[in-house]
C-alpha cells in the first residue's frame, strides 16, 4: 500500500518554463489536495477536488491550474513559472465524510524556479 | 477563507515539562478540526480529527481539546521528550465545503 505517491521529488525550472507535479493516492479517497509550504506561512491550499470530475480554488490558485484525472489522480501545472514559486508543494488525500477525515500527505516535491 | 492561527509560534521546554499550544478558528458553521505533527524533513502525520464541542481525545502523552462554540482548541503534551520535538499544525473545516485551512503551526523543541 503506497498511500499518496507524488512526482518528481525536485524540480529546477527556469523562469516561464512549465511543468506537472503527478499525484495518485491508493486509498480509494474522494477529496484530493495541493499545499505549498513555504517558510513561517505553514502550508497553504492551492487547489482542492472533492471529488472526481471537480475543483475548486483554495487560498493561493494564482498562477496554477489542476486537473482530477480520475479518482486516483489529482496532477498540479504550472503554465508558466515564476521564482515566487519556489516551494515545497504537498499532495494529500482524504475521504471526506467518514469519522476521522484525517489527511495523508505524500513526501512533497520541492520545486526551484530559477 | 477561514483564518486559522496557532500560538505560540515556536516553544523550547525541557524534557519532562509539560506543555500547551492553541488554536483558534472561527465558530461559524464549523464542521471539523485537525491536528497534525510534522517532523523535519518528513510529511504531516495525523494525531487527532475532532468534530464535538467539548470533545477530548488522547493519544499517549498527547491530549487535544475542543471548544466550538468560543472557536478553539488546545493541544497538551505531558511529560516532553526530545522525540516529540517537531512542529504541530492545526486545520479547520466548515460545513458544505471540503476546504481544509491550516495554521502556520507551533514548532516545539524538547531539550535533554
Amino acid at each position: 500500500n503506497a498511500g499518496v505517491t507524488q512526482t518528481p521529488k525536485f524540480q529546477v525550472l527556469k523562469t516561464g518554463q512549465s511543468m506537472t507535479l503527478q499525484c495518485a493516492q491508493d486509498m480509494n479517497h474522494n477529496s484530493m489536495y495541493w499545499y505549498r509550504q513555504d517558510p513561517g506561512m505553514g502550508l497553504r491550499l492551492i487547489y482542492y477536488s472533492a471529488s472526481e470530475g471537480t475543483t475548486d480554488k483554495g487560498e493561493v490558485p494564482n498562477g496554477y491550474n489542476v486537473s482530477r484525472l480520475n479518482k486516483r489522480e489529482f496532477s498540479l501545472r504550472l503554465e508558466s513559472a515564476a521564482p515566487s514559486q519556489t516551494s515545497v508543494y504537498f499532495c494529500a488525500s482524504n475521504f471526506q465524510g467518514s469519522n476521522t477525515g484525517e489527511l495523508f500527505f505524500g513526501e512533497g516535491s520541492r520545486l526551484t524556479v530559477l | 477563507i477561514l483564518n486559522v492561527e496557532q500560538s505560540p509560534q515556536s516553544l523550547h521546554v525541557q524534557e519532562g515539562d509539560s506543555t500547551n499550544f492553541t488554536c483558534s478558528f472561527p465558530s461559524s458553521n464549523f464542521y471539523a478540526l485537525h491536528w497534525y505533527r510534522w517532523e523535519t524533513a518528513k510529511s504531516p502525520e495525523a494525531l487527532f480529527v475532532m468534530t464535538l464541542n467539548g470533545d477530548e481525545k488522547k493519544k499517549g502523552r498527547i491530549s487535544a481539546t475542543l471548544n466550538t462554540k468560543e472557536g478553539y482548541s488546545y493541544l497538551y503534551i505531558k511529560g516532553s521528550q526530545p522525540e516529540d520535538s517537531a512542529t504541530y499544525l492545526c486545520a479547520s473545516t466548515r460545513y458544505n465545503t471540503d476546504k481544509l485551512i491550516f495554521g502556520t503551526g507551533t514548532r516545539l523543541q524538547v531539550f535533554p
